[in-house]
């Protein structure tokens, strides 16, 4: 049984499209994240949702929405989408404990591509 | 704001070579530490971490870290290292909040 899947692996689309990447986990943790490696390999945090709720919200365009329909799930919708969001995009799922949160288990990761 | 330092953005070893791969991080309070690999087109896999007790962690794949307070840091071992040891190397922190901070990452090159 895969831990956390995204749906699609791959997607291809032009610049000004809409589209949404899908994140779920069946290992029952709480808390879920958005995040954006680009070229150069750099992992940056996007998002993060604790039991539906947003907790975490770096400095990203308002163009990224995030949805959390239940604690399984978190989706990522990108609207207007530009050249410069090219890059591959991990979910992943934590459990907080009492010493802080435990290791994050991630997607396969999508790979976008924006032409 | 807590933040990682990966001092080795780019290391080539020849097979069966020691590796040493440098963490160091900013946050005076108590932490936990991880390494993560990520192998060519796939994903970030846990190699090891450290909540507490024994300062020296040993994880997969005959990875071990040690933790060594008064430095800050959390380097990452692995005595010979192999050619499918190849991949990206990310050392993470969590300080007990709801973030977990990732380094710029270590990309390994292991020539055979």
């Amino acid at each position: 049984d895969t831990a956390v899947s995204q749906t699609p692996k791959y997607l291809v689309t032009q610049m000004g499209n809409d589209k949404s990447i899908k994140c779920e986990q069946n290992l029952g943790h709480d808390t879920m994240y958005w995040y954006k490696q680009d070229s150069k390999k750099f992992l940056k945090i996007m998002f993060s949702y604790n039991n539906k709720e947003l907790i975490i919200n770096e400095t990203v365009p308002n163009r990224f929405s995030p949805k959390s329909p239940d604690k399984a799930h978190l989706n990522l919708h990108i609207n207007s989408l530009e050249l410069g969001d090219s890059a591959v995009y991990f979910c992943a799922s934590s459990q907080p404990g009492l010493a802080g949160y435990y290791e994050q288990y991630f997607g396969p990761g999508t790979r976008l591509t924006v032409t | 704001a807590q933040s990682v330092s990966q001092h080795n953005h780019h290391v080539i070893l020849s097979e069966a070579a020691s590796l040493e791969l440098g963490c160091n991080y900013s946050y005076g309070g108590t932490v936990n530490l991880f390494w993560y690999v990520q192998y060519p087109g796939q994903h970030l896999q846990l190699l090891l971490k450290y909540f507490s007790g024994d300062p020296l962690v040993k994880g997969i794949k005959g990875f071990e870290a040690e933790f060594i307070k008064s430095k800050f840091s959390f380097n990452l071992r692995k005595p010979s290292v192999q050619w499918s040891d190849t991949a990206e190397y990310f050392c993470a922190v969590n300080a007990g909040d709801d973030k977990i901070i990732f380094g710029k990452g270590t990309r390994l090159h292991i020539l055979p």
